[in-house]
């Protein structure tokens, strides 16, 4: 199947600061990459639809000047998370679809983000 | 609008019994339907879906589920469980509003399997 990796898997940050991950799609061109928060022992909450050459879609309530996403090429968005606070830190996954899978979305493995 | 619910955050069974992790779905249009694994601190991984063709479809990790129209249900099967089938199990829609291609998840069931 198509492999989308995510980096880093792991990010402990001081509070105040910015961090960056990487969502890639290996094998595949992904116009339209999904951005999920995981809480623990929750579902997978959708924060936001990443277009490529355009503006990021956000679900309600996901503060977009706090998550910056950029879909810089076909086959890489990035999900920032700036001036991070403790209740930011969460599990964070992306995911993506070359379009023909019948809907079926490839996942990275997650990038864990802790906020000091 | 789709959703899905899952009955039962956590299932534990004993190694080599029946897995069952239910879900119920809602959906306005033919849905099409998703079981996906998540072990601690990972992605998550498709067992199976169900795309309108065959009612029972088989996955991985000999997981199968059957898609039940008239009950609104794809549950998940397995008739032997193995120890390293432990894990989050997440049933999903294919979501056909908002955002489209998105799935939309239940809250996941965790399946312990004991010695």
């Amino acid at each position: 199947g198509a492999v989308v990796s995510q980096h880093p898997s792991r990010v402990i940050c001081k509070s105040g600061t910015s961090v960056k991950i990487e969502c890639r799609s290996l094998d595949f061109q992904a116009t339209t990459m999904f951005w999920y928060r995981q809480f623990p022992k929750k579902s997978l909450m959708l924060m936001a639809t990443s277009n490529e050459g355009s503006k990021a879609t956000y679900e309600q309530g996901v503060e977009k000047d706090k998550f910056l996403i950029n879909h810089a090429s076909l086959t890489l968005s990035t999900l920032t998370v700036t001036s991070a606070h403790p209740e930011d830190s969460s599990f964070y996954i992306c995911s993506a679809t070359p379009g023909t899978s019948g809907g079926e979305l490839f996942f990275g493995e997650g990038s864990r983000l802790t906020v000091l | 609008a789709q959703s899905v619910t899952q009955l039962g955050s956590h299932v534990s069974v004993s190694e080599g019994a029946l897995v069952l992790l239910r879900c119920n779905y809602s959906s306005s249009v033919p849905p099409y339907l998703f079981w996906y694994v998540q072990y601690p601190n990972q992605g998550l991984q498709l067992l199976l879906k169900y795309t309108s063709a065959a009612t029972l479809v088989k996955g991985i990790n000999g997981f199968e589920a059957e898609f039940k129209k008239s009950e609104t249900s794809f549950h998940l099967t397995k008739p032997s469980a193995h120890m390293s089938d432990a894990a989050e199990y997440f049933c999903a829609v294919l979501n056909y509003g908002g955002s489209q291609g998105n799935l939309i998840f239940g809250k996941g069931t965790k399946l312990s399997v004991k010695p």
